[in-house]
Order: C-alpha cells, then sequence, then structure tokens
C-alpha cells in the first residue's frame, strides 16, 4: 500500500457547481498526478505537480485546476463542473523509483 | 495523437496457458516502459517495468519484451490465472521528463478456468 488517500471515493453534483477533489500521502514523495479514466481512452494526465506550490499542466487540463500548498496533499479543482466531467479520477506519486507512479483507489464523480 | 496504442480492448485465454498483451508507440523519445493492472474500484498498481537500454525483463510469471526499432512491447503471463483477470495498460515516459507518464487504453484480460 503507497499511503494514498483520495477523498471522496464517489460524489454526485449539479453541473455548475465547483467540485474539489482531495489525494493526501504519507510517503513524502515529489511528485503527484491527477489522471482521469474514461472508457475508450486509458488514464489522460490532468495535471501534475514536481513540488510545494510547483505545479503543470498535463494533456486534459482544461476545465481542472490545482493547488499543491503541502508535500503531503495535491488538491484538483473543477470550478464549474460540466457532464463531461463525469470520470473517475486517479491520484498518483513517485518517488525513488525511476518512473514508476503509485495510485489511489480513485474517485468516481458523477455531473448530472 | 495518441502515442500509445493497445489494439485489443479485450484477451480471453484459458487457465493454464499464455496470455500476450500487446502494445504500440509512435514517440522515439520514450526510453521506459511500464505494465499496470487494474481491478475493478481499485487503482492500477505497478506490474512490471523495462529501459529501452534492454530488451526483455522478468518478474516471476511475468515478461515484458521490448523491440525498439517495432516500436513495439509485449507482456507474457505464463502460467495465466484466473486471478490475473483484470484491465492491463501500458504505460511509456521520457526518463527526462519528469516522470510523465503516457498510458494506452487497456486491455481486458479474462482467464477462464
Amino acid at each position: 500500500d503507497a499511503g494514498i488517500t483520495q477523498s471522496p471515493r464517489h460524489k454526485v453534483t449539479e453541473t455548475g457547481t465547483p467540485v474539489t477533489l482531495r489525494c493526501h500521502q504519507t510517503e513524502n514523495h515529489r511528485y503527484m498526478y491527477w489522471y482521469r479514466q474514461d472508457p475508450g481512452h486509458g488514464l489522460r494526465l490532468i495535471h501534475y505537480s514536481y513540488g510545494v506550490k510547483d505545479t503543470d499542466k498535463g494533456e486534459v487540463s482544461d476545465g481542472y485546476s490545482v493547488s499543491r500548498s503541502k508535500t503531503e496533499d495535491f488538491l484538483l479543482t473543477l470550478e464549474s463542473a460540466t457532464s463531461s466531467q463525469t470520470s473517475v479520477y486517479f491520484c498518483a506519486i513517485s518517488g525513488t523509483a525511476k518512473n514508476i507512479q503509485y495510485f489511489g483507489a480513485g474517485t468516481r464523480l458523477s455531473v448530472l | 495523437d495518441q502515442q500509445v496504442k493497445q489494439n485489443s480492448p479485450s484477451l480471453s485465454v484459458q487457465e493454464g496457458r499464455i496470455s500476450i498483451l500487446n502494445c504500440d508507440y509512435t514517440n522515439s523519445m520514450f526510453d521506459y516502459f511500464l505494465w499496470y493492472k487494474k481491478y475493478p474500484a481499485e487503482g492500477p498498481t505497478f506490474l512490471i517495468s523495462i529501459s529501452s537500454i534492454k530488451d526483455k525483463n522478468e518478474d516471476g510469471r511475468f515478461t515484458v519484451f521490448l523491440n525498439k526499432s517495432a516500436k513495439h512491447l509485449s507482456l507474457h503471463i505464463v502460467p495465466s490465472q484466473p486471478g490475473d483477470s483484470a484491465v492491463y495498460f501500458c504505460a511509456a515516459s521520457v526518463e527526462t521528463s519528469g516522470s510523465r507518464l503516457t498510458f494506452g487504453e487497456g486491455t481486458q484480460l479474462t482467464v477462464n478456468p
């Protein structure tokens, strides 16, 4: 168990509402990532962080923002949720092993 | 532009036989490759990896082969077991990219008893 906790695990929300997903790690790893998983697309990188307050965009970043104020926490925010953001969201971390990422259990988000 | 592709959405094999999962990539800068396994309602778990300086890496029942000239890698599972039934994702990275991974679409492996 890589010591990654995602919260909430399930969320149902309405179009236009803000949503924040939280990823918490106990491994003190430098890198943290947010992915979304959709049928036919595998996992796609939304944003990632390479240190406190250091973040960068991934391939599907539109409509999402992130923040990392502490090493252990990486927040993903949907400012105004849309139905196209219904997905399963995974947080990942990477540490000493080269390029190997370890994943949380996921958050299933439904935007109605 | 799908840089990593798994062309088979599903694969079904008999218990005890070999499972071969395939993955193709287009970006010649990729130099590190990984396979992940995912069960329903769980996060992906790391299975095995290979660096571009090798053409084979083995870990128990799992072997990954890399053919750089063809930009192709494969995962062999021998012998296959019902507990191996899961979705398998291949992923690729460039070592200097801050460990960003690009994933394929996944292949659902079903191992029948």
